[in-house]
């Protein structure tokens, strides 16, 4: 257990709908990632945030946002969902940045 | 990152030594090598980090020649449970934006 929680565990939803993933970090941890692993591209870097605020964004799509709260747990927003969304969806976090990073369960997202 | 090559898939048997070589011919003075490791429906765990020369901690050995275009991690006496994917990251020492390629996938028969 690394002490990182995400829910929902699975989600299944329409194309053109809007989802939201919530990831609860590790208790101290400043830093939440976010990553999205599908079959054809592996698992790769979607957005930053430290302490509430974004830092960096990789791949991630316009139809894609997250926020960071005050209490720091997180939240990435999905919408107009496509059939191509359907991934594993990772939140990690670390204590600072470009620490190791420790990842949770992931939210696995089906769209039909 | 530096872009990392790794054999797909490993079979091996409960006991024995595994050792999953890694290529990365154009890895950078400061990059840093890390290997993770993921079970099926769970995120990657970290598994250990070298720059040079032999990292060992309480899970594996990491091996790195003096050039540093490769790396061995080493996983001694596997069980069942080592049965994952394993993947070779290489980067700077605090770079948090991970790129994971396919890995290698080693199963661990009885």
């Amino acid at each position: 257990d690394s002490g990182v929680t995400q829910t929902p565990k699975h989600l299944i939803t329409a194309t053109g709908q809007r989802v939201t993933l919530r990831c609860s970090p590790r208790s101290g941890d400043l830093s939440v990632y976010w990553y999205q692993q599908s079959l054809d591209q592996g698992l790769q870097f979607l957005i930053h945030y430290y302490n509430g605020e974004e830092r960096a964004k990789g791949n991630i799509l316009e139809r894609f946002s997250a926020q960071q709260f005050p209490d720091l747990h997180s939240e990435l927003n999905l919408s107009s969902l496509e059939l191509g969304d359907s991934a594993l969806y990772f939140c990690a976090s670390s204590l600072n940045l470009g620490e190791t990073q420790y990842f949770g369960p992931g939210t696995r997202l089906l769209v039909l | 990152l530096a872009k990392t090559t790794q054999p797909i898939s490993m079979d091996s048997y409960e006991g024995q030594e595994v050792n999953i070589t890694c290529s990365h011919n154009n890895i950078a003075t400061n990059d840093y090598i890390t290997w993770y490791q993921q079970f099926p429906s769970q995120g990657p765990r970290f598994i250990i980090q070298g720059y040079k020369t032999k990292v060992t901690n309480e899970v594996a050995s990491l091996f790195i020649p003096a050039d540093r275009k490769s790396s061995t991690l080493s996983l001694p006496r596997v069980s069942l449970s080592d049965t994952a994917v394993y993947y070779c990251l290489v980067g700077l020492l605090n770079d948090y934006k991970l790129s994971f390629g396919a890995g290698t996938t080693v199963t661990v028969r009885a």
